[in-house]
């Protein structure tokens, strides 16, 4: 079982709202990422956890606030998004952060439209 | 810096036909992992094959292959009996190891379309 999965698949938020972002494997990966994807773009690392711990923060606006409650589980709470924020987010687990032979499977996504 | 190129922005197959989709990647590593993933329409970004630097033999996954010349640093995709489910985004992705931790790099990607 390769599945990554994410929750909701589309959200609608205004730039004063609160909302989250959850994703969840059941495969036992050590490691977990998000990443923002704009169309037709290739996706952007924003965060990595590793052992559930934040281990890379790609300089994202303070905004976007990550959380690793168990080794399945990672959400990305969101306030005071900006419209440029409107994007697909991604959610992608590896089996072990320190290896290389490290392919991610990813979830089929969030759909965010901030207005 | 690690850096993935894809230059072709858009290819485009007749079906049953075979086509190659181009990457290239810079690195100063000796180990990494190479891959190509698929991302159709549904935005569902998927796995299409791996391939180890370390490993001179080609990997090969059913209908698509890879040709990795290490030297050149060139990791194009075969496509062999190209189908319509065949349409889609292609990335081709560089991952190294940073010393915590993995990384995936990725190419702009390539739009595949198929013809029936």
């Amino acid at each position: 079982d390769t599945e990554v999965t994410q929750t909701p698949k589309h959200l609608v938020m205004g730039m004063t709202n609160k909302k989250s972002l959850k994703c969840e494997q059941h495969m036992g990966h050590r490691a977990m990422y998000w990443y923002k994807q704009k169309a037709k773009k290739p996706p952007e690392l924003m965060f990595v956890y590793s052992y559930e711990k934040l281990s890379i923060n790609e300089s994202v606006p303070s905004r976007f606030s990550p959380e690793c409650p168990n080794s399945s589980l990672l959400n990305l709470h969101l306030h005071a998004l900006q419209p440029e924020d409107s994007a697909l987010y991604l959610c992608a687990s590896s089996q072990d952060p320190s290896l290389l032979r490290v392919e991610q499977y990813f979830g089929p996504g969030t759909r965010l439209t901030v207005t | 810096a690690q850096t993935v190129t894809q230059s072709q922005p858009e290819m485009s197959v007749q079906e049953a036909e075979t086509v190659t989709l181009s990457c290239t990647y810079d690195t100063s590593e000796s180990d990494y992992y190479l891959f190509w993933y698929k991302q159709p329409p549904s935005r569902q970004m998927i796995l299409v094959i791996r391939q180890e630097a370390y490993k001179q033999q080609n990997a090969t996954e059913n209908r698509f292959s890879v040709n990795f010349q290490k030297a050149a640093k060139s990791f194009s995709l075969k496509i062999s009996d190209s189908q319509l489910g065949d349409a889609a985004m292609y990335f081709c992705a560089y991952s190294y190891y940073t010393g915590a931790n993995s990384k995936l790099t990725f190419g702009k990607g390539i739009t595949l379309s198929v013809r029936p």
